[in-house]
């Protein structure tokens, strides 16, 4: 079966500071993956998706970038966290072609 | 274009009474939708989803939603609520189109009372 990994579980970082964040897959190859925030009390916001390595699509202008190093690896980073970065960062995969997404434990961030 | 509107914020119910939890969708397509669920600093998980077979959708946890093409709806509910099912629900909706983007509504946090 599949399962979908994020570290760390909680990270607090202060303004200035760069931030690189974790996901992984295992049981499936060539999965679509995806970043999305949560921020407190609102719905999920798609950051960045991936239909493949080196493939990534961004959905909304931000200090925020993501990279694909590896088929199953998906990392979200910043060179300079800011306030409002603050959030529950969610990754999510999906099979190639498919709707349904499935998602990771959630990564919590807090900017200081 | 599509969109997703969850009627309520919050929904309060006592343990053992029924829940409704209500979601309205706008698609250019046949839509799929999706019942997600959120326990407290967790993951969201599926609870069930629609794509265009039967329009009654058994999921887990004793969870069911009928998709309602007249109405534009896809309500949530269970028989019996249990404390467990404290939570926040998102309601989501995906275009029959090769996209696979996902588009959620704002969530319902649904509180139980004992």
């Amino acid at each position: 079966s599949q399962t979908i990994h994020q570290w760390p579980a909680t990270l607090v970082q202060p303004v200035g500071s760069p931030l690189s964040l974790e996901c992984t897959v295992e049981g499936t190859s060539n999965p679509n993956l995806y970043w999305y925030r949560q921020a407190a009390g609102r719905g999920l916001q798609l950051l960045f998706y991936s239909v493949g390595i080196g493939q990534i699509s961004s959905e909304v202008p931000q200090n925020l970038s993501a990279s694909r190093p590896q088929d199953r690896q998906f990392i979200l980073s910043s060179k300079k966290l800011l306030l409002s970065d603050s959030g529950f960062y969610l990754c999510a995969w999906s099979l190639a072609g498919a709707e349904t997404q499935y998602f990771g434990p959630g990564t919590r961030l807090l900017v200081l | 274009a599509q969109s997703v509107t969850q009627l309520d914020s919050h929904v309060s119910v006592s343990e053992g009474t029924p829940v409704l939890l209500r979601c309205n969708y706008s698609s250019s397509y046949s839509p799929s939708l999706f019942w997600y669920v959120q326990h407290p600093n967790k993951g969201l998980q599926l609870l069930l989803k629609y794509t265009s077979a039967a329009t009654l959708v058994k999921g887990i946890n004793g969870f069911e939603a009928e998709f309602k093409k007249s109405e534009t709806s896809f309500h949530l509910t269970k028989p019996s609520a249990h404390m467990s099912d404290a939570a926040e629900y998102f309601c989501v909706v995906s275009a029959h189109f090769g996209n696979e983007k996902l588009t959620f509504g704002t969530g319902t946090r649904l509180t139980i009372i004992p």
